[in-house]
């Protein structure tokens, strides 16, 4: 049973233009979500989160949607860059007896053309 | 560079085996979790050790172990290996990972082989 899915395997976009990747959760008791990216041959880096509490979050080029009513999460890349080709994971936070473990999606496999 | 570290980088071993991941936290990180990344599958949860102590259990099989020492470093322990073990293994470190969330950094990773 996947509790955060990331649909997508992968997308492709033009230098410049806006990339959108897109994930679901079907956990409710998920409060905290986050976006990794990955290089190959590199172990993931956190990228942006964002609270429950909130439905948006915004860092430089990058800015977080959440819609807690669709289970539903989406990260924004304006303008997309070629270095921003990597993996990208959506991950939310479970809490088990203090413990703070990431449920990861499988990741989209982001592709920015020059 | 994270400042996490792990090795080795790369190993090949055979069916029926027994292998040893290690991993070295961050400075100062008192947690470690280990994850598994098999063929199109995203990280899966295997276990976290918070100051020596095991702190959750997620999707690891029993034929997997694993311990974090005095000095905070851990080892992740993998026996009587088969095919389907063959994955990435990530451990990553962070400062508590008690009530609330403190930033996971990712080591790069051990690539697991088994022939």
């Amino acid at each position: 049973d996947q509790q955060v899915k990331q649909n997508s395997p992968s997308l492709s976009v033009q230098e410049g233009r806006i990339s959108i990747l897109n994930c679901d959760y079907t956990n409710s008791m998920f409060d905290y979500f986050l976006w990794y990216k990955k290089y190959p041959a590199e172990g993931p880096t956190f990228l942006i989160s964002i609270s429950s509490i909130k439905d948006k979050n915004e860092d430089g080029r990058f800015t977080v949607f959440l819609n807690k009513s669709a289970k539903h999460l989406s990260l924004h890349i304006v303008p997309s860059q070629p270095g921003d080709s990597a993996v990208y994971f959506c991950a939310a936070i479970s809490t088990q007896g203090g413990s703070e473990k990431l449920v990861f999606g499988k990741g989209t496999k982001l592709t920015v053309n020059p | 560079d994270s400042g996490v570290t792990q090795t080795p980088k790369h190993l090949i071993t055979a069916t029926g085996q027994r292998v040893t991941l290690r991993c070295s936290p961050r400075s100062g990180d008192l947690s470690v979790y280990w994850y598994q990344q098999s063929l199109d599958q995203g990280l899966q949860f295997l276990i976290h050790y918070y100051n020596g102590e095991e702190r959750a259990k997620g999707n690891i099989l029993e034929r997997f172990s694993a311990q974090q020492f005095p000095d905070l470093h851990s080892e992740l322990n993998l026996s009587s290996l088969e095919l389907g073990d063959s994955a990435l293994y990530f451990c990553a470190s962070s400062v508590d990972g008690g009530e609330t969330y403190n930033e996971q950094f990712f080591g790069p990773g051990t690539r697991l082989t088994v022939l």
